[in-house]
């Protein structure tokens, strides 16, 4: 299967704690989104890359929320001392953009949830 | 700021009717528009991209439209099934992230 992955599918923590998680995108593709979705929305913008550089952080990522993507091919997305409002499923996606901003489609993985305790 | 509006909320009808799913957004300034399904505490399945040159796009029993001019898009199912039953999200681009809707939750009963 060559498409988006993320491990883990589901994380139980307790308060206090800190989490990762990781997500390999399509291998050609050199942009990476990670979103957060809570239970009957439509998911939430949290950050972007393309290739290895972060280009964009929504007001949504706080301090305790880090992401990176060393090598511009998979990337992990951190959240330290976790709140019971972070419970939610975190969701990867990618795609191939050339400059310019032009927009391909999106292909998303099946999402880790989070459950804080 | 992109906004997006889906009607309806829900929607539930028996099998074999065929069904409209509606997106409105306010910014119309956008290269194309995709629909997505989720199924209940899923990942998203892209089901359909239309691109902003392009005023439909169809696979199998979906037609996805779009009229950037009145800030529209809208889902057709053809002959919906059982197995048709998810939540559907429509979503525009924004500069590099897609802009969401709460979508519409579909069930159809057989």
């Amino acid at each position: 299967d060559t498409g988006v992955s993320q491990d883990p599918r589901h994380k139980i923590t307790k308060r206090g704690q800190n989490v990762t998680f990781r997500c390999d995108p399509i291998s050609e593709h050199n942009r990476l989104y990670w979103y957060r979705q809570t239970l009957g929305q439509g998911p939430e913008f949290l950050t972007y890359f393309q290739n290895e550089a972060q280009l964009e952080k929504s007001r949504l990522l706080s301090d305790r929320f880090s992401a990176e993507r060393p090598k511009g091919s998979f990337s992990t997305l951190e959240i330290q001392r976790t709140e019971q409002g972070d419970s939610a499923m975190y969701l990867c996606a990618s795609s191939f953009g050339t400059s310019g901003g032009s927009y391909n489609e999106q292909f998303f993985g099946p999402g880790t949830r989070l459950t804080v305790l | 700021k992109q906004e997006v509006t889906q009607i309806p909320a829900a929607l539930s009808v028996p099998e074999g009717e065929n069904l409209v799913l509606n997106c409105s957004f306010t910014d119309s300034a956008i290269y194309n528009l995709q629909w997505f399904r989720q199924d209940h505490g899923k990942g998203l399945t892209s089901l359909l991209l239309i691109q902003s040159s392009q005023r439909e796009q169809t696979s199998g029993r979906l037609n996805a439209s779009l009229d950037k001019s009145s800030g529209r898009s809208t889902l057709y199912i053809a002959a919906s099934q059982p197995g048709d039953s998810a939540t559907y999200l429509c979503a525009p681009p924004g500069n590099y992230q897609l802009i969401w809707g709460a979508g519409t939750k579909l069930i159809i009963k057989p």
